[in-house]
């Protein structure tokens, strides 16, 4: 069965650090992948998400994340973190041949420092 | 566009109680899904429509658990004799149809079984 693995539940960066979150997905054929972020006391929303194309995909307050179909892995990534981006982090995936359900990976909390 | 709504935003019950949960998607979504989320998780796919037909649900859903949609529109979820471990955030989230279109998501619904 398809299944997202999100490395490290919790990370910590100072303000302006890179903010790197991993996420490595199981599947022999792509699957759609996404990144949902969750602010405190809000419903999730998307970031941003990879169906086809570029690899490189650009988001929503200056996030990417880059599919690389070799090491099966969609990690997001921002240059500079600023406080605001302290929140909790899913990817997910929908299987290609796996109808419409979306399988979330279990989350990365991220703090951010002043 | 008015988003997704789920009433109530909190319940809390006493276990064996009933209780009842209610969903309201974007109007043209034709696409609604139910996912459980317990702190430290991701959400966990229960069950999701396309319009009033249910067309998957998930084997970890015991037959406590009842979901309708029965004009297609609203949806309702329904937990019979409450056990503590149902204790969680009950998410709907609601989608147009096309299988990488992202889910747009409500506040949840926090259940608390005392």
């Amino acid at each position: 069965a398809q299944s997202v693995t999100q490395l490290g539940s919790h990370v910590s960066v100072s303000e302006g650090a890179l903010v790197l979150l991993r996420c490595n997905y199981s599947s022999s054929v792509p699957p759609y992948l996404f990144w949902y972020v969750q602010y405190p006391n809000q419903g999730l929303q998307l970031l941003l998400k990879y169906t086809t194309g570029a690899t490189l995909v650009k988001g929503i307050n200056g996030f990417e994340a880059e599919f690389k179909k070799s090491e099966t892995s969609f990690h997001l990534t921002k240059p500079s973190a600023h406080m605001s981006d302290a929140a909790e982090y899913f990817c997910a995936v929908i299987p290609h041949n796996g109808g419409f359900k979306t399988i979330f990976g279990a989350g990365t909390r991220l703090f951010v420092k002043a | 566009d008015t988003g997704v709504s789920q009433n109530p935003r909190h319940k809390i019950t006493k276990r064996g109680q009933n209780v009842t949960f209610r969903c309201d998607p974007i109007s043209e979504h034709n696409r609604l899904y139910w996912y459980r989320q317990t702190l430290g998780q991701g959400p966990e796919f229960l069950t999701y429509f396309q319009n009033e037909a249910q067309l998957e649900k998930s084997r970890l859903l015991s037959d406590r658990f009842s979901a309708e949609r029965p004009k297609g529109s609203f949806s309702t979820l329904e937990i019979q004799r409450t056990e503590q471990g149902d204790s969680a955030m009950y998410l709907c989230a609601s989608s147009p149809g096309n299988q990488n279109e992202k889910l747009f998501f409500g506040s949840g619904t926090q259940l608390s079984v005392l």
